[in-house]
């Protein structure tokens, strides 16, 4: 397994305003996804970072809403750009350790203004 | 897009007893995921199911990988009070994309 953690935890802001999150993997790993889960809902995946190439974007998910960072194989970050309330959310990470499994971290509960 | 239809949606249980819930698909899956997800948690992997007609178990939880590749179902025996929360099935076509279930929520009745 990998030990995963997010920062921040949960946060509250403003619309209009941008937030980076921020996750670490205690591990080097090849692929680092980013999550979102709806107040009640399920998991959607909002892309897929690998380490020194573009991020790969789901269907209804944009670089310019969303971009994300992943500087080197223990860490990523995703940024929620122009908040509105509609993305208030949870937002997690995950990685693959071993081919065809994944573990999240805690995840971050943002709600917007 | 593909879908995994996971049920019941919600079950209300008295403790002690046991619980099954499972996840269908109209698509073949070369993994099956369980997981579990308390309130302010993300999810936590339970069982990890790679073969077709798998058996496995994790102490009280027994989880099986459907003989057709469609299908899985999560027992979990005995139940007690720590096992409240949401349980997803997830299905893996490849090795970078997951498909969760809607989320089963157990309720323990006191």
């Amino acid at each position: 397994s990998a030990v995963i953690s997010q920062k921040p935890s949960r946060d509250i802001c403003q619309r209009g305003t941008s937030l980076t999150i921020q996750c670490q993997v205690d591990s080097q790993v090849t692929m680092m996804f980013w999550y979102r889960q709806q107040p009640g809902q399920s998991l959607t995946l909002i892309a897929t970072a690998n380490q020194g190439s573009e991020a790969t974007y789901e269907s209804g998910f944009v670089i310019d809403k969303f971009p994300i960072s992943r500087p080197n194989l223990t860490f990523s970050t995703l940024t929620v750009s122009n908040m509105s309330p509609e993305d208030s959310s949870i937002y997690l990470c995950s990685v693959d350790v071993r081919q065809e499994t994944q573990y999240f971290g805690p995840g971050t509960r943002l709600l917007v203004l | 897009g593909q879908q995994l239809n996971q049920s019941p949606q919600s079950m209300f249980i008295q403790e002690g007893e046991d619980v099954s819930m499972n996840c269908t698909s109209s698509s073949i899956f070369n993994t099956w995921l369980w997981y579990k997800q308390e309130p302010g948690e993300g999810p936590v992997l339970l069982i990890a199911l790679y073969k077709a007609g798998e058996l496995t178990s994790n102490g009280r939880l027994t989880a099986q990988f459907g003989i057709t590749r469609k299908d899985s179902f999560l027992n979990i025996s005995a139940s007690i009070p720590s096992d409240v929360g949401i349980y997803f099935c997830a299905g893996l076509q490849s090795h970078d994309k997951i498909i969760f279930g809607k989320g089963t929520r157990l309720h323990i009745l006191p």
